[in-house]
Protein backbone atom coordinates (compact mmCIF):
# COMPACT_ATOMS: atom_id res chain seq x y z
CA UNK A 1 0.00 0.00 0.00
CA UNK A 2 1.01 3.43 0.04
CA UNK A 3 3.26 5.04 2.37
CA UNK A 4 3.32 8.37 3.87
CA UNK A 5 3.17 11.44 1.76
CA UNK A 6 3.65 14.80 2.06
CA UNK A 7 3.38 17.55 0.07
CA UNK A 8 5.10 19.83 -0.91
CA UNK A 9 8.59 18.66 -1.76
CA UNK A 10 9.80 21.15 -1.84
CA UNK A 11 8.59 24.92 -0.31
CA UNK A 12 10.69 28.50 -1.22
CA UNK A 13 9.49 31.61 1.09
CA UNK A 14 10.08 34.93 2.35
CA UNK A 15 11.06 35.66 5.60
CA UNK A 16 7.74 36.84 7.66
CA UNK A 17 5.46 34.91 5.64
CA UNK A 18 2.92 31.78 6.55
CA UNK A 19 3.66 28.74 5.28
CA UNK A 20 1.30 25.42 6.11
CA UNK A 21 2.99 21.58 5.14
CA UNK A 22 1.08 18.98 4.65
CA UNK A 23 1.19 15.02 5.95
CA UNK A 24 -0.97 11.85 4.91
CA UNK A 25 -0.49 9.32 6.78
CA UNK A 26 -0.47 5.19 6.13
CA UNK A 27 -4.33 4.65 6.43
CA UNK A 28 -5.47 3.35 9.57
CA UNK A 29 -2.45 4.82 11.31
CA UNK A 30 -3.93 6.47 14.30
CA UNK A 31 -0.32 8.09 15.21
CA UNK A 32 1.30 11.03 14.04
CA UNK A 33 4.29 12.52 14.40
CA UNK A 34 6.24 15.41 13.01
CA UNK A 35 10.21 16.07 13.49
CA UNK A 36 12.54 18.77 11.62
CA UNK A 37 15.77 18.33 10.51
CA UNK A 38 18.23 21.12 10.21
CA UNK A 39 21.17 20.59 8.11
CA UNK A 40 23.95 18.08 9.62
CA UNK A 41 22.06 17.49 12.78
CA UNK A 42 19.47 14.41 13.44
CA UNK A 43 15.40 14.84 13.43
CA UNK A 44 14.28 16.76 16.15
CA UNK A 45 10.80 15.84 17.69
CA UNK A 46 7.87 18.40 17.16
CA UNK A 47 4.73 17.41 18.15
CA UNK A 48 2.59 13.79 17.74
CA UNK A 49 -1.33 13.33 17.20
CA UNK A 50 -3.23 10.48 18.65
CA UNK A 51 -6.37 10.65 16.68
CA UNK A 52 -7.31 14.26 16.20
CA UNK A 53 -5.90 15.35 19.49
CA UNK A 54 -2.30 16.90 20.02
CA UNK A 55 -1.22 14.21 22.78
CA UNK A 56 2.59 15.62 22.77
CA UNK A 57 3.60 18.94 21.41
CA UNK A 58 6.27 20.09 23.91
CA UNK A 59 8.42 20.12 21.05
CA UNK A 60 7.37 22.97 19.08
CA UNK A 61 9.75 25.54 19.50
CA UNK A 62 7.16 28.59 19.87
CA UNK A 63 4.02 29.90 19.27
CA UNK A 64 4.41 30.18 15.75
CA UNK A 65 4.27 26.85 15.03
CA UNK A 66 1.11 25.10 14.95
CA UNK A 67 -0.64 21.95 13.69
CA UNK A 68 -3.68 20.52 13.35
CA UNK A 69 -5.36 16.96 12.65
CA UNK A 70 -9.26 17.67 12.39
CA UNK A 71 -10.37 14.68 11.10
CA UNK A 72 -8.08 12.09 12.44
CA UNK A 73 -5.89 11.36 9.22
CA UNK A 74 -4.44 14.10 7.06
CA UNK A 75 -2.44 17.01 9.29
CA UNK A 76 -1.28 20.14 8.45
CA UNK A 77 1.76 21.81 10.22
CA UNK A 78 1.54 25.64 10.00
CA UNK A 79 4.62 28.13 10.41
CA UNK A 80 3.71 32.01 10.69
CA UNK A 81 5.70 34.30 10.69
CA UNK A 82 8.39 32.52 8.96
CA UNK A 83 11.90 33.16 9.85
CA UNK A 84 15.25 31.99 8.32
CA UNK A 85 15.98 29.85 11.15
CA UNK A 86 13.07 27.88 10.08
CA UNK A 87 14.51 26.67 7.16
CA UNK A 88 15.20 22.85 7.59
CA UNK A 89 13.03 19.38 6.24
CA UNK A 90 10.20 18.91 7.85
CA UNK A 91 9.55 15.18 8.13
CA UNK A 92 5.82 13.11 9.06
CA UNK A 93 6.09 9.72 10.54
CA UNK A 94 2.82 7.26 11.74
CA UNK A 95 2.48 4.23 13.19
CA UNK A 96 -0.63 2.14 13.98
CA UNK A 97 -0.89 3.18 17.39
CA UNK A 98 1.30 5.40 19.68
CA UNK A 99 4.05 3.50 21.79
CA UNK A 100 7.65 2.20 21.09
CA UNK A 101 6.77 -1.13 20.30
CA UNK A 102 5.04 0.25 16.87
CA UNK A 103 7.80 1.43 13.84
CA UNK A 104 7.22 5.13 12.57
CA UNK A 105 6.61 4.97 9.23
CA UNK A 106 8.42 8.29 7.82
CA UNK A 107 7.73 10.31 4.77
CA UNK A 108 9.75 11.49 2.78
CA UNK A 109 9.94 15.19 3.91
CA UNK A 110 9.18 18.79 2.88
CA UNK A 111 12.12 21.10 2.30
CA UNK A 112 11.86 24.53 3.47
CA UNK A 113 13.79 27.25 2.84
CA UNK A 114 13.02 30.57 4.63
CA UNK A 115 14.74 33.76 2.22
CA UNK B 1 17.49 14.16 30.65
CA UNK B 2 17.40 12.12 27.37
CA UNK B 3 19.81 12.04 24.83
CA UNK B 4 21.55 10.24 22.50
CA UNK B 5 25.18 10.41 21.08
CA UNK B 6 27.00 9.61 18.04
CA UNK B 7 30.50 10.67 18.46
CA UNK B 8 31.17 10.20 14.39
CA UNK B 9 30.18 12.29 12.39
CA UNK B 10 32.09 10.36 9.01
CA UNK B 11 32.86 6.77 9.24
CA UNK B 12 34.83 5.71 6.14
CA UNK B 13 35.45 1.96 5.65
CA UNK B 14 37.01 -0.27 3.13
CA UNK B 15 34.89 -2.56 1.36
CA UNK B 16 35.21 -6.03 3.20
CA UNK B 17 36.61 -4.56 6.80
CA UNK B 18 34.05 -4.78 9.70
CA UNK B 19 32.25 -1.89 10.78
CA UNK B 20 31.48 -0.60 13.54
CA UNK B 21 29.20 2.70 14.14
CA UNK B 22 28.92 4.04 17.74
CA UNK B 23 25.85 5.08 19.87
CA UNK B 24 25.93 6.14 23.71
CA UNK B 25 22.63 6.93 24.73
CA UNK B 26 21.40 9.24 28.53
CA UNK B 27 18.10 7.95 29.65
CA UNK B 28 16.51 6.98 32.94
CA UNK B 29 14.41 3.64 33.14
CA UNK B 30 14.86 1.17 30.33
CA UNK B 31 15.47 2.21 27.68
CA UNK B 32 14.18 0.88 23.63
CA UNK B 33 16.58 1.42 21.18
CA UNK B 34 16.59 1.62 17.36
CA UNK B 35 18.74 2.30 14.18
CA UNK B 36 17.35 4.43 11.29
CA UNK B 37 19.28 4.31 8.04
CA UNK B 38 18.70 6.82 5.21
CA UNK B 39 20.02 5.75 1.58
CA UNK B 40 20.59 8.90 -0.90
CA UNK B 41 17.59 9.88 -1.88
CA UNK B 42 15.32 7.83 -0.27
CA UNK B 43 13.29 8.20 3.03
CA UNK B 44 14.14 7.65 6.84
CA UNK B 45 13.56 3.61 7.39
CA UNK B 46 13.95 1.68 10.50
CA UNK B 47 16.78 -0.41 10.59
CA UNK B 48 16.76 -2.75 13.72
CA UNK B 49 15.74 -2.48 16.88
CA UNK B 50 17.15 -3.76 20.41
CA UNK B 51 14.18 -5.64 21.42
CA UNK B 52 14.25 -7.67 17.93
CA UNK B 53 17.78 -8.80 18.66
CA UNK B 54 17.72 -9.69 15.29
CA UNK B 55 19.94 -9.40 12.32
CA UNK B 56 19.66 -7.19 9.27
CA UNK B 57 21.45 -6.88 5.92
CA UNK B 58 24.61 -8.43 8.21
CA UNK B 59 24.17 -5.65 11.00
CA UNK B 60 23.96 -6.23 14.77
CA UNK B 61 23.54 -4.20 17.78
CA UNK B 62 23.68 -5.51 21.29
CA UNK B 63 22.33 -3.09 24.27
CA UNK B 64 24.78 -2.36 26.65
CA UNK B 65 23.57 -1.08 30.03
CA UNK B 66 26.52 -1.00 31.80
CA UNK B 67 28.55 0.96 29.12
CA UNK B 68 25.09 2.85 27.91
CA UNK B 69 25.74 2.22 24.50
CA UNK B 70 24.29 0.57 21.47
CA UNK B 71 26.82 0.06 18.82
CA UNK B 72 26.03 -0.43 15.27
CA UNK B 73 28.09 -3.90 13.73
CA UNK B 74 29.12 -5.37 10.69
CA UNK B 75 32.00 -7.93 10.14
CA UNK B 76 32.11 -7.35 6.11
CA UNK B 77 31.56 -4.04 5.04
CA UNK B 78 29.80 -3.93 1.46
CA UNK B 79 29.15 -0.41 -1.37
CA UNK B 80 25.74 -0.32 -0.44
CA UNK B 81 25.81 -0.17 3.33
CA UNK B 82 26.86 4.04 2.12
CA UNK B 83 24.07 5.71 4.12
CA UNK B 84 23.66 8.05 6.82
CA UNK B 85 22.80 5.88 10.53
CA UNK B 86 20.80 7.19 13.36
CA UNK B 87 21.02 5.78 16.67
CA UNK B 88 17.38 6.55 18.34
CA UNK B 89 16.05 6.15 21.68
CA UNK B 90 12.32 6.11 22.09
CA UNK B 91 9.23 6.42 24.27
CA UNK B 92 6.21 7.94 22.57
CA UNK B 93 8.53 10.00 20.32
CA UNK B 94 11.56 9.66 18.85
CA UNK B 95 15.05 10.91 20.22
CA UNK B 96 17.84 11.04 17.25
CA UNK B 97 21.28 11.17 17.42
CA UNK B 98 23.32 13.47 14.93
CA UNK B 99 24.14 10.89 12.80
CA UNK B 100 26.92 8.79 11.24
CA UNK B 101 27.64 8.87 7.40
CA UNK B 102 29.02 5.27 6.33
CA UNK B 103 31.18 6.03 2.76
CA UNK B 104 32.25 2.04 2.35
CA UNK B 105 35.62 2.51 -0.30
CA UNK B 106 36.15 0.33 -2.99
Amino acid sequence: GAGVSQTPSNKVTEKGKYVELRCDPISGHTALYWYRQSLGQGPEFLIYFQGTGAADDSGLPNDRFFAVRPEGSVSTLKIQRTERGDSAVYLCASSLTPGAYNEQFFGPGTRLTVL
Amino acid sequence: AQRVTQPEKLLSVFKGAPVELKCNYSYSGSPELFWYVQYSRQRLQLLLRHISRESIKGFTADLNKGETSFHLKKPFAQEEDSAMYYCALRDDKIIFGKGTRLHILP
